[in-house]
């Protein structure tokens, strides 16, 4: 599976959107970015995927270029609740489930 | 929560005693995953499972071995538990007959090895 490339920490102003990139240079064509977030020493909570187009759902939305080289998720209105390390994943779908591979993640902290 | 539960929640056990951990999951998924979590990192593949008997490597599978007899229970076992498997370890699954979804996680196990 592709590596990827995420900034360490970044912050976001409460209600502001946050927009968090992620580099995955080495993309192959049939392998997905998923990402997920994780707060505070929970289970990893999914967020959304996609391949090509942008995706939007009740959470987030995620803008991949035409390239598939990087992505950025968007939160549109963060909230406190919204603090989290931020994962980008690139993954293949196949019949064996694949090796869903975790990087560093961004450590996204939302301020009042 | 999926349907994922997590045995047990908290353990401390000394070195060189064996360890298992469940992971137990309620609506049939096919596979599911095994990780670790230590300060300062990210979340590292031990072991996952894409069928009953069928499991495979991940990233850092040295020290532990994994069982799948049967579709709802995927278990963990260190042999001889060693200090630097003190971490919390994380199971998660994906659902069935899907190449293409989302993994849910469930909420981790602390263990402490002294």
């Amino acid at each position: 599976d592709a590596k990827t490339t995420q900034p360490t920490s970044m912050d976001c102003a409460e209600g502001r959107a946050a927009n968090l990139p992620c580099n995955h240079s080495t993309i192959s064509g049939n392998e997905y970015v998923y990402w997920y977030r994780q707060i505070h020493s929970q289970g990893p909570q999914y967020i959304i995927h996609g391949l090509k187009n942008n995706e939007t759902n009740e959470m987030a939305s995620l803008i991949i270029t035409e390239d598939r080289k990087s992505s950025t998720l968007i939160l549109p209105h963060a909230t406190l609740r919204d603090t989290a390390v931020y994962y980008c994943i690139v993954r293949v779908a196949d019949n064996q489930g694949g090796k869903l591979i975790f990087g560093q993640g961004t450590e996204l902290s939302v301020k009042p | 929560d999926a349907g994922i539960t997590q045995s047990p929640r908290h353990k401390v056990t000394e070195t060189g005693t064996p360890v298992t951990l469940r992971c137990h999951q309620t609506e049939n998924h096919r596979y599911m995953y095994w990780y670790r979590q230590d300060p300062g990192h990210g979340l590292r593949l031990i072991h996952y499972s894409y069928g009953v008997k069928d499991t495979d490597k991940g990233e850092v599978s040295d020290g532990y071995s994994v069982s799948r007899s049967k579709t709802e229970d995927f278990l963990l076992t260190l042999e001889s538990a060693t200090s630097s498997q003190t971490s919390v370890y994380f199971c998660a699954i994906r659902l069935r007959d899907a190449s293409n979804t989302e993994a849910f996680f469930g909420q981790g196990t602390r263990l402490t090895v002294v």
